[in-house]
């Protein structure tokens, strides 16, 4: 996913905001994803954002999007345990079904 | 429930050996999936777009004659990994794409993912 870029790591105290950002490239990418991969499983779909949005916000969740930077964001509110996993920002290529995906943010979430 | 299914979910196989993958859509035709493969700690690369009733479409550095590709029905994709080597243990994953409803954030379905581990 070298079209797409986010930060590696991220350390999260419970209870506390979790920011994760992500920049992407593609201008015509109609959906932007966040999945979710915690050890050993496979890909669990959190939340998309079209891409003539702004904003989605989904209990915990909320997805910012700024397109003109090529930028988005996830906000998970009141972290758990339970968050901790790596999450994989992608874009759809070509306004199409097939996705590129960033390197991953491992979140970990400490007591 | 599981609307992709893939199978084996953990696979281990000798150097040398050959081992297939099977993804499945389960309520919906799907005339492409695609395969992702994930090194481990890394992100997904998409490998190839399986194409119902034709070649696969592979991206580039992907060896066709290594990872064989075979969509023979609408429901229906194989990845056949040939040859294992030790560096082809990594996790690999398709999707499939439910072009049967209106182009949506989330009408890409992902399979569970097989864990290939090549001794």
């Amino acid at each position: 996913g070298e079209d797409v870029e986010q930060s590696l790591f991220l350390s999260v105290r419970e209870g506390d905001s979790s920011v994760i950002n992500c920049t992407y490239t593609d201008s015509s990418s109609t959906y932007l994803y966040w999945y979710k991969q915690e050890p050993g499983a496979g890909l669990q779909l959190l939340t998309y954002i079209f891409s003539n949005m702004d904003m989605k916000q989904d209990q915990r969740l909320t997805v910012l999007l700024n397109k003109k930077d090529k930028h988005l964001s996830l906000r998970i509110a009141d972290t758990q345990t339970g968050d901790s996993a790596i999450y994989f920002c992608a874009e759809s290529i070509s306004n199409d079904y097939k996705l590129s995906f960033g390197a991953g943010t491992t979140v970990t979430v400490r007591a | 429930g599981a609307v992709v299914s893939q199978h084996p979910s953990w696979v281990i196989c000798k150097s040398g050996t050959s081992v297939k993958i099977e993804c499945r859509s389960l309520d919906f035709q799907a005339t492409t999936m695609f395969w992702y493969r994930q090194f481990p700690k890394q992100s997904l690369m998409l490998m190839a777009t399986s194409n119902e009733g034709s070649k696969a479409t592979y991206e580039q550095g992907v060896e066709k004659d290594k990872f064989l590709i075979n969509h023979a029905s609408l429901t229906l994709s194989t990845l056949t990994v040939t040859s294992a080597h030790p560096e082809d243990s990594s996790f690999y994953i398709c999707s499939a794409p439910n072009r049967q409803s209106r182009f949506s954030g989330n009408t890409i379905y992902f399979g569970e993912g097989s864990w290939l581990t090549v001794v």
